[in-house]
């Protein structure tokens, strides 16, 4: 079974750039997440989607970012434009139950922003 | 408030030793406690979880603890392995997922 895919796996952009990230979670998995991890902490997250709603998006800063789920599978979260302080590792994970139980994540997208 | 503190931040062993890690969570937090690995350049996986009706589970050379009175949970890797070099973290369940800050392990050969 294959599982959580993200690309790409590095991106380098300047600042004021827009960047996007793309996640196809394991299949069948309703539930899909959109963490961040700064270097040396644990993952933040960042939106929460069952199926292709969005429910709880409480700590994704809407002022630049946005993310979407179309039909439910495979999802993009975008920044734009790009600041210096966005850089760090986005992940992406899901989960075939909602709000417990294990969280499969994928390798993760390694922004810089210079 | 929702908040997992995780103890220490870096930790060093000799081979074959054993590593504890240590977590205390906030009133709130649901009954379910998993510890996740993170290799470099890996996302975080899963190797153990345990939920409140337990005080203890164990899978070969990993074990939790966990004091729900005290609000402490604990991991404990025995026999230490270079493999098991990597970055620790603790989560609670609160109406969502919340990850402590991370413990890197050094296993010493």
């Amino acid at each position: 079974e294959a599982g959580v895919v993200q690309s790409p796996r590095y991106k380098i952009i300047e600042k004021k750039q827009p960047v996007a990230f793309w996640c196809n979670p394991i299949s069948g998995h309703n539930t899909l997440y959109w963490y961040l991890q700064n270097l040396g902490q644990g993952p933040e997250l960042l939106i929460r989607y069952e199926n292709e709603e969005a429910v709880d998006d409480s700590q994704l800063p809407k002022d630049r970012f946005s993310a979407e789920r179309l039909k439910g599978v495979d999802s993009t979260l975008k920044i734009q434009p790009a600041e210096l302080g966005d850089s760090a590792v986005y992940l992406c994970a899901s989960s075939p139950l909602s709000g417990a139980g294990e969280l499969f994540f994928g390798e993760g997208s390694r922004l810089t922003v210079l | 408030g929702e908040n997992v503190e995780q103890h220490p931040s870096t930790l060093s062993v000799q081979e074959g030793d054993s590593a504890v890690i240590k977590c205390t969570y906030s009133d709130s937090a649901s009954n379910y406690f998993p510890w996740y690995k993170q290799e470099l350049g890996k996302g975080p996986q899963l190797i153990i979880d345990i939920r409140s009706n337990v005080g203890e589970k164990k899978d070969q050379r990993i074990a939790v603890t966990l004091n729900k009175t005290a609000k402490h949970f604990s991991l404990h890797i025995t026999e230490t392995q270079p493999e098991d070099s990597a970055v620790y973290f603790c989560a609670a369940i609160y109406d969502k997922v919340i990850f402590g800050p991370g413990t890197s392990l050094s296993v010493i050969p």
